[in-house]
């Protein structure tokens, strides 16, 4: 089962601006991990958001929770070509024994 | 792609043959998975194995087997049961601890069945 969905499905913009990735996810959750994926290749993890902190910050990256909708957001800030890639958020559940559930991800286009 | 290698990175083969996809990791990780990404869609676990001669199923077992004899080898066997084996599969570990969370994935191997 597939519990996080992102939006949009594919996001194009130009280097320097902002991106802005939402995922949404049913159940109640430990954490929700947010990993990247460049083309052919394995996922790398970003950052990770547990499930009492509302924000979080790591270099270009911020995350935002939002339990009572079950919802992130993932905003990358000033752009780089490099950071096109598929995106996904993976919700940790609780019960679930730390196995993740992953959505179906958002390809980010960055313009040079 | 960390410490985790997989092997080989792209597998071709007939329908009808059984097919064994390697996964080997270095990070002395407990928990190792296996993932199955088909096109534009996000990631669905196989099986799973938090210990040495245990494993569990996913949410899409069915048609494939793996087994656990050694902590730093985790291996896929797509057997002819399945009925769709053409996609990406990945394989991650996990440390095995209360406070680690994160996965690390090794690079996928591409298989292709006709």
């Amino acid at each position: 089962s597939q519990q996080g969905e992102e939006d949009p499905q594919a996001l194009s913009i130009q280097e320097g601006e902002n991106a802005t990735m939402n995922c949404s996810y049913k159940t109640s959750i430990n954490n929700l991990q947010w990993y990247r994926q460049n083309s052919g290749r394995g996922l790398v993890h970003l950052i990770l958001i547990r499930s009492n902190e509302r924000e979080k910050h790591s270099g270009r990256l911020r995350v935002t929770l939002d339990t009572s909708k079950k919802s992130s957001s993932l905003l990358i800030t000033a752009s780089r070509a490099a950071d096109t890639a598929s995106y996904f958020c993976a919700t940790d559940a609780e019960g679930s024994n730390y196995k993740l559930t992953f959505g179906k991800g958002t390809l980010l286009t960055v313009n040079p | 792609d960390g410490g985790i290698t997989q092997s080989p990175k792209y597998l071709f083969r007939k329908e009808g043959q059984n097919v064994t996809l390697s996964c080997e990791q270095n990070l002395n990780h407990d928990a190792m998975y296996w993932y199955r990404q088909d096109p534009g869609q996000g990631l669905r676990l196989i099986y799973y194995s938090q210990i040495v001669n245990d494993f569990q199923k996913g949410d899409i077992a069915e048609g494939y087997s793996v087994s656990r004899e050694k902590k730093e080898s985790f291996p896929l066997t797509v057997t002819s049961a399945q009925k769709n084996p053409t996609a990406f599969y990945l394989c991650a570990s996990r440390r095995e601890h209360q406070q680690s969370y994160e996965q690390y994935f090794g690079p996928g191997t591409r298989l292709t069945v006709t």
